[in-house]
């Protein structure tokens, strides 16, 4: 499968825990984006890298949220002390510029929950 | 970014065409229409994209006529798997998640498909 990948499916975790999710994105894609997304919204923006380098973080990411792309490769997403708000799915996209066109294209997505 | 407004729901019966308008009022010069299909717990599908008058692939069909402030994406003979939420996107493919703005999703339209 040459899609999106992420890992885990699932993580259930106690309020106060730190969490990490890793997306692997499609080989030769540079930009690397991370959303999130409560039931009966659609996916909000959190942060995106362009290879290596993170270049938009949104408000929603709070100093609680971190994201690395090391390499430029894979990407991975923590979040220190959980809290029960932070339950939702945590979508992550690939894309690869290509003069004027870009096209996301979505990973399945984590579905956290925090108790 | 150019906000969207689309019908929160539609139903159709298998074999129905369906067409769902988004309305784009402030549109911008560069900006693109995109549209993606999202089933319940996975991440949304790309659809179509385009800039002006009409799109076809193997999927759907865009609509986009000259004044570019709305859109229609048009799903010939629909069928039950066809039932998921569809949002429609509006932006600069070029900043997608740079300074001048982000993949902004609303709350997309929930297409039920009867038998």
């Amino acid at each position: 499968d040459t899609g999106v990948s992420q890992n885990p499916r699932h993580k259930i975790t106690k309020r106060g825990q730190n969490v990490t999710f890793r997306c692997d994105p499609i080989s030769e894609h540079n930009r690397l984006y991370w959303y999130r997304q409560t039931l009966g919204q659609g996916p909000e923006f959190l942060t995106y890298f362009q290879n290596e380098a993170q270049l938009e973080k949104s408000r929603l990411l709070s100093d609680r949220f971190s994201a690395e792309r090391p390499k430029g490769s894979f990407s991975t997403l923590e979040i220190q002390r959980t809290e029960q708000g932070d339950s939702a799915m945590y979508l992550c996209a690939s894309s690869l510029r290509q003069g004027a066109w870009e096209t996301q294209y979505f990973g399945p997505g984590t579905r956290l929950l925090v108790l | 970014l150019a906000k969207t407004t689309q019908p929160i729901s539609m139903d159709s019966y298998e074999g129905q065409e369906v067409n769902i308008t988004c309305s784009h009022n402030n549109i911008a010069t560069n900006d693109y229409i995109t549209w993606y299909q999202q089933f319940p717990s996975q991440g949304p599908r790309f659809i179509i994209q385009g800039y002006k008058t009409k799109v076809t692939n193997e999927v759907a069909s865009l609509f986009i006529p000259a004044d570019r402030k709305s859109s229609t994406l048009s799903l010939p003979r629909v069928s039950l798997s066809d039932t998921a939420v569809y949002y429609c996107l509006v932006g600069d493919l070029g900043n997608y998640g740079g300074s001048q703005g982000n993949l902004i999703f609303g709350k997309g339209t929930k297409l039920s498909v009867k038998p």
